[in-house]
């Protein structure tokens, strides 16, 4: 079965200064990666995913993300961190050949950011 | 266009009580999804569905139901609340099943005293 590990629990950043979100999936083939954005109060908005093909994915708001299959790891990255990119970041693996017919989330990374 | 909508935003319920938590699609998804969210401990799959008529269990099934009679409407039941039932409550909808983008409700917070 897949599995998200997401090692921090809670990172805090400079307004400026560049963020990097750590993400590890365990499955045996290739996955389906995704990295949702839940603001305070509100639901998850999907930020970008990887399928296939190039491993370094372009997302909303100024986020990218690479995928590593090496490493098992798809970290979450972004060159200046503004005030409004606090919030909550939840990796997800998806997988095409198992019965599992939904998501496993990471148990999340809050991010605070410092003015 | 509303995308996926759930109903109520809060609720407090006595122990024992029911209630139905209401989600709505407007996007001809397949698929339906209820999660709950606890603190630190990420989103937990309740029940999922992938057509009208067909539904099945996530990882967290016990003391809930859940119906899905329409395309667009997959109501989750809670028949006799527990405290270890607070949470906050996500439904959310794709077109394929875990390959392809979930797309999320505003969410429910429910206690229960």
């Amino acid at each position: 079965a897949q599995s998200v590990t997401q090692p921090d629990i809670h990172i805090t950043v400079s307004e400026g200064a560049s963020l990097e979100l750590r993400c590890n999936y365990s499955y045996g083939a290739t996955p389906y990666l995704f990295w949702y954005v839940q603001s305070p109060g509100q639901g998850l908005q999907l930020l970008l995913k990887y399928f296939s093909g190039d491993t370094l994915v372009q997302g909303i708001k100024g986020f990218e993300a690479e995928f590593k299959r090496s490493q098992s790891s798809f970290n979450l990255r972004k060159p200046s961190v503004h005030w409004s990119d606090a919030a909550e970041y939840f990796c997800a693996v998806g997988a095409q050949d198992t019965g599992r017919r939904a998501l496993t989330f990471g148990s999340g990374t809050r991010l605070q950011v410092q003015p | 266009n509303a995308g996926v909508t759930q109903t109520p935003k809060f609720r407090i319920l006595k122990i024992g009580q029911s209630m139905t938590l209401q989600c709505t699609q407007d996007m001809n998804h397949n698929y339906m999804y209820w999660y709950r969210q606890d603190p630190g401990m990420g989103l937990k799959l309740i029940y999922y569905s992938v057509g009208a008529g067909i539904t099945d269990k996530g990882e967290v099934p016990n003391g809930y139901n859940v119906s899905r009679s329409t395309t667009e409407d997959f109501p989750l039941r809670l028949e006799l609340a527990a405290p270890s039932q607070t949470s906050v409550y996500f439904c959310a909808s794709s077109l394929a099943g875990s390959t392809d983008t979930q797309y999320f409700g505003p969410g429910t917070r429910l206690t229960v005293l």
